[in-house]
C-alpha cells in the first residue's frame, strides 16, 4: 500500500498570501495518478486537481498542482477567504486497484 | 448534473451489519468508464477508501477491512450499496458515496453519519 504523507499539518496564512502544500508518497505513484481535494466543515470533499496537474471543471486558476514520482505539490497562488479549508491528496494504484488518501493539511486564517 | 444521495441506518449495534445505499440521479450509472465507490471519514479524522466497483463489474476493496465489505451495483435501480459486517465502534464514521472518473473522484454524495453503539 502506498502511504501519502502531507505537510505541514496546519498552514497559517493571511488572505492574498501564497499557500504551498506538500504530498509525499512512500513509493512512486503510477502515471501521476495523484489528485487533490478541498473539504470544508460539514461538506463532502471537492475535486480540485487530477493527474497531478489538471484542474477539475470549474476550479479557479489560482489552484495549481505539480510534481511526479513521489513528490507532489498543491499551490494556491493568492488565498481567497473561501480557500481556508482542509486539503487532501489521493493516489490511485492500478495493479490491483488500490486507493489511499493523505492525512490532510489544514489551511487556516492567520 | 450528476447527484449522489446516501441513505441507510444511522445507528448500528456492535457486531451487526451496516448497510447503505447510494442513489444516482441526473446521469446514468451505466455511463462508460466510471467506478462507483464508498469512502468514509471517522470523526475529526482523514479520509479512507472502502472499495469500488469498476465499469467491468469487478469490485476491489481496502485490504484493511479484511473481507467484511461488499459493494454491489443495481444498474436497473440506478443505485449501489455498501454492506459492512461485524461492525465495531471503529466503524463509526461519515460514509460518502462517490463516482470515480479515472483515478479520482469527481462527484460525491453529501455523506451520512453512521454510529456504532449499543
Amino acid at each position: 500500500e502506498i502511504v501519502l504523507t502531507q505537510s505541514p499539518g496546519t498552514l497559517s496564512l493571511s488572505p492574498g498570501e501564497r499557500a504551498t502544500l506538500s504530498c509525499r508518497a512512500s513509493q512512486s505513484v503510477s502515471t501521476n495518478y495523484l489528485a487533490w481535494y478541498q473539504q470544508k466543515p460539514g461538506q463532502a470533499p471537492r475535486l480540485l486537481i487530477y493527474g497531478a496537474s489538471t484542474r477539475a471543471t470549474g476550479i479557479p486558476d489560482r489552484f495549481s498542482g505539480s510534481g511526479s514520482g513521489t513528490d507532489f505539490t498543491l499551490t494556491i497562488s493568492r488565498l481567497e477567504p473561501e480557500d481556508f479549508a482542509v486539503y487532501y491528496c489521493q493516489q490511485y494504484g492500478d495493479s490491483p486497484p488500490s486507493i489511499t488518501f493523505g492525512g490532510g493539511t489544514r489551511v487556516e486564517i492567520k | 448534473q450528476l447527484q449522489l444521495q446516501e441513505s441507510g441506518s444511522g445507528l448500528v449495534k456492535p457486531s451487526q451489519t451496516l448497510t447503505l445505499t447510494c442513489a444516482v440521479s441526473g446521469g446514468s450509472i451505466n455511463s462508460g468508464g466510471h467506478s462507483w465507490t464508498w469512502n468514509r471519514q471517522s470523526p475529526g479524522k482523514g479520509l479512507e477508501w472502502i472499495g469500488s466497483v469498476f465499469y467491468s463489474g469487478s469490485p476491489y476493496y481496502n485490504p484493511s477491512l479484511k473481507g467484511r465489505v461488499t459493494i454491489s451495483v443495481d444498474r436497473s435501480k440506478q443505485q449501489f450499496s455498501l454492506r459492512l459486517t461485524s461492525v465495531t465502534a471503529a466503524d463509526t464514521a461519515v460514509y460518502f458515496c462517490a463516482r470515480g472518473d479515472g483515478s479520482s473522484f469527481d462527484t460525491w454524495g453529501q455523506g451520512t453519519l453512521v454510529t456504532v453503539s449499543s
